[in-house]
């Protein structure tokens, strides 16, 4: 299946510092979603897109549905070490299955 | 919120046996649930696609045989690896679609295979 392109693939940074990462398809989806995954567990649902262009806050998260619909970003202000864990974008395609695709991950280290 | 529970958490089973998964959704019935396998510092494969009431599909290069997946209630699928080998070893989740958008994954299953 399709695996979406996220970058950077990992991120060590100071606490207090702010973090963007983003991910790229090659096809149009409809949906985008951004997760967290912790060690050993399954992931966490952070923000959820529906529309292009759409901005959208939880906390000190923001993500953005791209224009062209084949991309999205997430940024983190603030980063507080609980940030720590690997972060992935998801997407599901505008036609076909109702399954979701998968970026590759951002593993972001926070030191204190 | 949406609550996907599954289970077991860990197992460790012998070469040659078999492993069921249940996968649950707690609060919502999920017509849709999804498989994926997440190898060590890797993002998550989308192994099979469960649908209820009928037959799973399943992605490119996934044994039907090797990956038993029945999804025969609203509100549970299990994924049963049949004859287990080492290189079945891997972190598998589940995930169920409560709708249109919503899609709410379980804990993991870390199946260790000796």
């Amino acid at each position: 299946g399709q695996q979406l392109n996220q970058s950077p693939q990992s991120m060590f940074i100071q606490e207090g510092e702010d973090v963007s990462m983003n991910c790229t398809s090659s096809s149009i989806f409809n949906t985008w979603l951004w997760y967290k995954q912790e060690p050993g567990e399954g992931p966490v649902l952070l923000i959820a897109l529906y529309k292009a262009g759409e901005l959208t806050s939880n906390g000190r998260l923001t993500a953005q549905f791209g224009i062209t619909r084949k991309d999205s970003f997430l940024n983190i202000s603030a980063s507080i070490p609980s940030d720590v864990g690997i972060y992935f974008c998801a997407g599901r395609e505008q036609t076909g299955a109702n399954n979701l695709f998968f970026g590759t991950g951002t593993r972001l280290t926070v030191i204190p | 919120g949406a609550v996907v529970s599954q289970h077991p958490s860990r197992v460790i089973c012998k070469s040659g046996t078999s492993v069921k998964i249940e996968c649950r959704s707690l609060d919502f019935q999920a017509t849709t649930m999804f498989w994926y396998r997440q190898f060590p510092k890797q993002s998550l494969m989308l192994m099979a696609t469960s649908n209820e009431g009928s037959k799973a599909t399943y992605e490119q290069g996934v044994e039907k045989d090797k990956f038993l997946i029945n999804h025969a209630s609203l509100t549970l699928s299990t994924l049963t690896v049949t004859s287990a080998h080492p290189e079945d070893s891997s972190f598998y989740i589940c995930s169920a679609s409560e709708g249109a958008y919503g899609y709410t994954f379980g804990s993991g299953t870390r199946l260790t295979v000796v």
